[in-house]
């Protein structure tokens, strides 16, 4: 089974709007970290947000929150007053601990585009 | 910080050529992580090394690829011989282990094509 699923291959919003970048994901392990990494076209990858699994609130960084959902096994981040400089891949990764050690394991990735 | 530091940032070569793509982490960093990111399969985790010993390399595809890390500031991830099939974006993150995000900072990544 997957473990990390992202659902949206591609998604549009209009700029200035919000949007939500859906992402589930699948562990037995009590103690993960739900990550969100940006990568423009330019290619590199640039770390977002950070959600542990005993976070009590949610995260949230400038225009980034994560609606963190624990029964649902679900951490969609919310992209708040959206930017032309937003339209980017967008991937979301899991850590969990124990034997994992700190691997990641990424989702498929959500392709976003912002519209003038 | 200069952040992570991959090496070369392109390279094309042809089918059965050796190849060896380089990093240098954050100075400070006791985790290293090469992943390979293709269109069909996404980001994937080859191996990664804690404290320059190698942890987990389940990830590794075959036996042509090698990666090393003689000491704590410098990476090579070998490919021996090439594949046209090897074509993809490898990128090498490195970080520091601690209380907190424990977040990955990654290289700019290198583009291998191979003919």
């Amino acid at each position: 089974a997957q473990k990390i699923t992202q659902t949206q291959p591609g998604m549009f919003v209009q700029e200035k709007e919000a949007v939500t970048l859906d992402c589930t994901y699948d562990t037995s392990d009590p103690s993960y970290g739900l990550f969100w990494y940006k990568q423009p076209s330019s290619g590199e990858m640039i770390f977002l947000i950070y959600q542990g699994s005993y976070d009590q609130q949610n995260a949230t960084e400038g225009r980034y929150s994560l609606n963190f959902q624990k029964a649902r096994k679900s951490a969609n981040l919310v992209i708040s007053a959206s930017q032309l400089g937003d339209s980017a891949m967008y991937f979301c990764a899991m850590r969990e601990a124990g034997d994992a050690g700190n691997m990641l394991t990424f989702g498929g990735g959500t392709r976003l585009m912002v519209k003038p | 910080d200069a952040g992570v530091i991959q090496s070369p940032r392109h390279e094309v070569t042809e089918m059965g050529q050796e190849v060896t793509l380089r990093c240098k982490p954050i100075s400070g960093h006791d985790y290293l992580f090469w992943y390979r990111q293709t269109m069909m399969r996404g980001l994937e985790l080859l191996i990664y090394f804690n404290n320059n010993v190698p942890i987990d390399d389940s990830g590794m595809p075959e036996d042509r690829f090698s990666a090393k890390m003689p000491n704590a500031s410098f990476s090579t991830l070998k490919i021996q011989p090439s594949e046209p099939r090897d074509s993809a974006v490898y990128f090498c993150a490195s970080f520091r282990y601690n209380e907190l995000h424990n977040e990955q900072f990654f290289g700019p990544g290198t583009r291998l094509t191979v003919l």
